[in-house]
């Protein structure tokens, strides 16, 4: 069964440091990969996706993610943390040829900014 | 216009009460989703309408009753709900639940819904 785990519940960093959010998946075929943004009571943003080719994938925001198939993860970076970069994110796996009425998500990473 | 609007932001309502979620997309997509979203938890699907069908419903219970009127609304229809039922409601549409080149889904802000 598809599935997605995000090992990290919550991350604090520092403003300007580096951050990096991992996400493994579960899934059989070549997966269909998203990150999600999500601001305190608000709906989810699009941060970034990866479909095929490239396996180094850019977003928006200044995040990228690179996909490895061997490890089976994706992981979310980004060079320096901005304080508004603070919210909830969301790694999740689409169904097979990318459908999105199987969008399965992650639990979720808290990410805090210190200042 | 990447926009998928909700409206209310913001609902509370009585136990007895009948209310409605309104979600209006004008992107052309054909599949558009329900998910309930509990406090610092993922989003949950409760229902795909793919070209205004509904495709799926994730055993939700009745006393959630959705509508697609048109490719470019949704609605959720509420009646005689539970306070657990409190929750964040959002809105998707995608542009093909079937997948394929492209295909994401654009999430609303939600209904922050409480009930009483």
């Amino acid at each position: 069964a598809q599935s997605v785990t995000q090992p990290d519940i919550h991350i604090t960093v520092s403003e300007g440091a580096s951050l990096e959010l991992r996400c493994n998946y579960s899934y059989g075929a070549t997966p269909y990969l998203f990150w999600y943004v999500q601001s305190p009571g608000q709906g989810l943003q699009l941060l970034l996706k990866y479909f095929s080719g490239d396996t180094l994938v850019q977003g928006i925001k200044g995040f990228e993610a690179e996909f490895k198939r061997s490890q089976s993860s994706f992981n979310l970076r980004k060079p320096s943390v901005h304080w508004s970069d603070a919210a909830e994110y969301f790694c999740a796996v689409a169904g097979y040829g990318g459908a999105t009425n199987k969008l399965i998500f992650g639990t979720g990473t808290l990410l805090a900014v210190q200042p | 216009d990447t926009e998928v609007t909700q409206t209310p932001k913001h609902l509370v309502m009585g136990m007895t009460n009948k209310k409605s979620l309104k979600c209006e997309q004008h992107m052309g997509h054909r599949a558009m989703y329900w998910y309930k979203q509990k406090a610092k938890k993922p989003p949950e699907l409760m229902f795909v309408y793919s070209y205004e069908k509904l495709s799926i419903n994730e055993s939700v219970p009745s006393r959630f009753s959705p509508e697609c009127p048109n490719s470019s609304l949704l609605n959720l229809h509420l009646h005689a709900l539970q306070p657990e039922d409190s929750a964040l409601y959002l809105c998707a549409s995608s542009q093909d639940p079937r997948g394929g080149v492209n295909t994401e889904a654009f999430f609303g802000q939600g209904t922050r819904l409480t009930v009483v």
